[in-house]
């Protein structure tokens, strides 16, 4: 069974640009969550998608959003990059009920220069 | 709010020796508890969860866990540390949320270096 899929692993760019990260679930997870990791901040809950409409959301800028399509792969976006949007950007799919146990990627490190 | 404390930040131990990793958490209701690794560059892994029942867990990696309400608190044990252990270790409280879903709320984490 294939476990959570993120592209790209590692991303570089400048202030002011744009970025899409891709998160692909495990097969028959309807939930996407994502989760930034810092040093200062640690992991602090971005949104949560589950059968393509945003659930929750996390206390984070609107320049933040994502979506997520028919097959629950789910995209994030990040517009007007600031330097303190450089993270490790890890996505994680459930089966999206109470309790479940989320399955984590190996995560997008951003580095905005 | 629901919330968790790793007190300690560094632990190092020697191969063989056990382990105890403390976590404490605030939540309103009956938490779900889990604890998840994390080796440098990488993503999470889960060792394991409590959700109600029996309030010792058994994970992977020879790992378990211990949930006592009265103390707030689940720490993750293990009785013999292998060099391959060391890495970032992160409790985790489940929330449930309005819109039906549910988040994660992270301890700060601790380090674990295992001497060999």
């Amino acid at each position: 069974k294939a476990g959570v899929t993120q592209t790209p692993r590692y991303l570089i760019k400048t202030r002011g640009q744009q970025v899409t990260l891709s998160c692909s679930p495990i097969s028959g997870h309807r939930s996407v969550s994502w989760y930034q990791q810092t040093p200062g901040q640690g992991l602090q809950f971005l949104f949560e998608y589950f059968s393509e409409t945003q659930r929750n959301k996390g206390n984070f800028p609107g320049r933040f959003s994502g979506r997520q399509f028919s097959n629950s792969r789910s995209e994030m976006n990040v517009s007007t990059l600031e330097l303190g949007d450089s993270a490790l950007y890890l996505c994680a799919s459930s089966l999206g009920l109470a309790g479940s146990e989320a399955f984590f990627g190996q995560g997008t490190r951003l580095t905005v220069v | 709010a629901q919330s968790v404390t790793q007190p300690d930040i560094h632990i190092t131990v020697s191969e063989g020796a056990s382990l105890e990793l403390r976590c404490n958490y605030s939540y309103g209701a009956t938490p779900y508890l889990f604890w998840y690794v994390q080796s440098p560059g990488q993503g999470l892994q889960l060792l394991l969860k409590y959700f109600s029942g029996d309030t010792l867990v058994q994970g992977i990696k020879g790992f378990e866990a211990e949930f006592k309400r009265s103390q707030s608190s689940f720490n993750l044990r293990k009785p013999s540390v292998h060099w391959s252990d060391a890495a970032e270790y992160f409790c985790a409280v489940g929330s449930i949320l309005t819109g039906g879903g549910n988040k994660l709320t992270f301890g700060t984490g601790t380090q674990l270096k295992v001497e060999l």
